[in-house]
């Protein structure tokens, strides 16, 4: 069975400092990769996705991440974390041919002034 | 606007009442989903929908029903919610069903929630 493992489950960090936070699939077919975010009290939207190509992907607010398939990582970095960025940050997989969407547990990231 | 909408935001409940939570797309997408979302468990999916009047079940199904008779709308209906079933309800909706060769159009559009409290 797919499934998605976020190790982290509350990161804190500085205002300003760079941010990583991890993300492992289960190995299988070609998988498709997103990353959400929710900020407290709503939705979630789309921070990023990778499907094929270039390893790594740019999202919207500055975030990027890196899939590296021999580590069945898909990772989300941020060089410059602001203060709006504290939220709860979804990985998730699907994989070719499947329906499912899979998520991990999240992280909450809590930012510092 | 494009958006998934969902109603109603918040509802309390009590156990065996029965309840429908409303969910709506304007995107003239094919699929539809409904999840449920738990502390430290992250989304876990209940029911989809590939198109009109075709459902299947997700991981967590038990005590739900769904429909699909128009493609706009996907309702998750509780015919006797119980208290575990308290939980954050978000409907998701993608444009195609099927996978187009990784041309990335179907990344999942989310609603705003349902916070559900079943006493």
């Amino acid at each position: 069975a797919q499934s998605v493992t976020q190790p982290d489950i509350h990161i804190t960090v500085s205002e300003g400092a760079s941010l990583e936070l991890r993300c492992n699939y289960s190995y299988g077919a070609t998988p498709y990769l997103f990353w959400y975010v929710q900020s407290p009290g709503q939705g979630l939207q789309l921070l990023l996705k990778y499907f094929s190509g270039d390893t790594l992907v740019q999202g919207i607010k500055g975030f990027e991440a890196e899939f590296k398939r021999s580590q069945s990582s898909f990772n989300l970095r941020k060089p410059s974390v602001h203060w709006s960025d504290a939220a709860e940050y979804f990985c998730a997989v699907r994989y070719m041919g499947r329906r499912a969407l899979t998520f991990g547990s999240g992280t909450r990231l809590q930012v510092q002034p | 606007e494009a958006q998934v909408t969902q109603n109603p935001r918040y509802l309390i409940t009590v156990t065996g009442k029965k309840l429908t939570v409303t969910c709506s797309q304007n995107m003239n997408h094919e699929y539809m989903s409904w999840y449920r979302q738990d502390p430290g468990l992250g989304l876990r999916q209940i029911y989809y929908s590939m198109n009109v009047e075709v459902t299947d079940k997700g991981d967590v199904p038990e005590g739900y029903k769904v429909s699909r008779k128009e493609k706009r709308n996907f309702p998750l209906i509780l015919e006797s919610p119980s208290p575990n079933q308290t939980s954050l309800y978000f409907c998701a909706s993608s444009l195609f069903a099927s996978d187009t060769g990784g041309s990335g159009v179907n990344e999942q559009f989310f609603g705003p929630g349902t916070r559900l409290t079943v006493l």
